[in-house]
């Protein structure tokens, strides 16, 4: 069965410092997504892409959040600066068309120290 | 401001009993509600959506309802299963939103053999 997968699984970064997380989303998807979900927390929207483009960015997704499609398979988040707070689960979601039903991966633990 | 959020933060269901989730919003512009579940260590997982326009819908095992005039939405798992335990969140979508989904707050079901 087709699945969302993300890379790394756990991501220790210093503050300060750019990461890129990293999603594959299924390959007739078309609408992508970045959630995150702080330890014991509900899971926050981030961003939506759609034809190359952010559709809806929540306010969290600041200047320092940037997302990519490089090629026809990857979908990433960057976060330039990271911070204490940035900590967290981060995932990565898909979907065929407009859709409650969103696919997401298993995750990305950033933790920033 | 708009808000999704749960009643009861954990709920605790002998193996073979129904469970009942519930969930208060505040916003009613959203266009579909949906009860996501997520296992530990794994992303959410679509489970079912209603239509703001209805009031009930039923899946395999699971029936959710929605009660727009006191803004209540909840989710009834039939003969609830060891399989059943997880978080189960609820949810708004919100199309034009770049097809978003926000998340309330989390119930965690523990089912006892």
């Amino acid at each position: 069965e087709p699945e969302v997968t993300q890379t790394p699984s756990h991501q220790v970064t210093q503050m300060g410092q750019e990461v890129i997380l990293r999603c594959v989303p299924i390959s007739n998807h078309l609408y992508f997504y970045w959630y995150r979900q702080i330890l014991g927390q509900k899971v926050e929207f981030l961003v939506s892409f759609y034809n190359n483009e952010i559709s809806e960015k929540s306010e969290i997704f600041d200047d320092q959040f940037s997302v990519e499609r490089p090629d026809g398979s990857n979908f990433t988040l960057k976060i330039r600066s990271t911070k204490l707070e940035d900590s967290a689960m981060y995932f990565c979601a898909s979907g065929k068309m407009v859709s409650t039903e969103a696919f997401f991966g298993q995750g990305t633990r950033l933790t920033v120290v | 401001g708009e808000s999704v959020g749960l009643h009861l933060p954990t709920l605790s269901v002998q193996e073979g009993d129904n469970s009942i989730i519930n969930c208060a919003y505040s916003n009613s512009a959203s266009d579909y509600f949906i009860w996501y579940k997520q296992e530990s260590g794994k992303g959410p997982q679509f489970i079912i959506d209603i239509r703001s326009n209805m009031d009930k819908r039923q899946g395999q095992r699971v029936t959710v309802l929605l009660n727009k005039t006191v803004k209540h939405l909840s989710l009834q798992i039939a003969a609830t299963q060891p399989g059943d335990s997880a978080v189960y969140f609820c949810a708004e979508n919100k199309r034009a939103a770049g097809n978003k989904l926000t998340f309330g707050g989390g119930t965690r079901v523990l089912v006892k053999p």
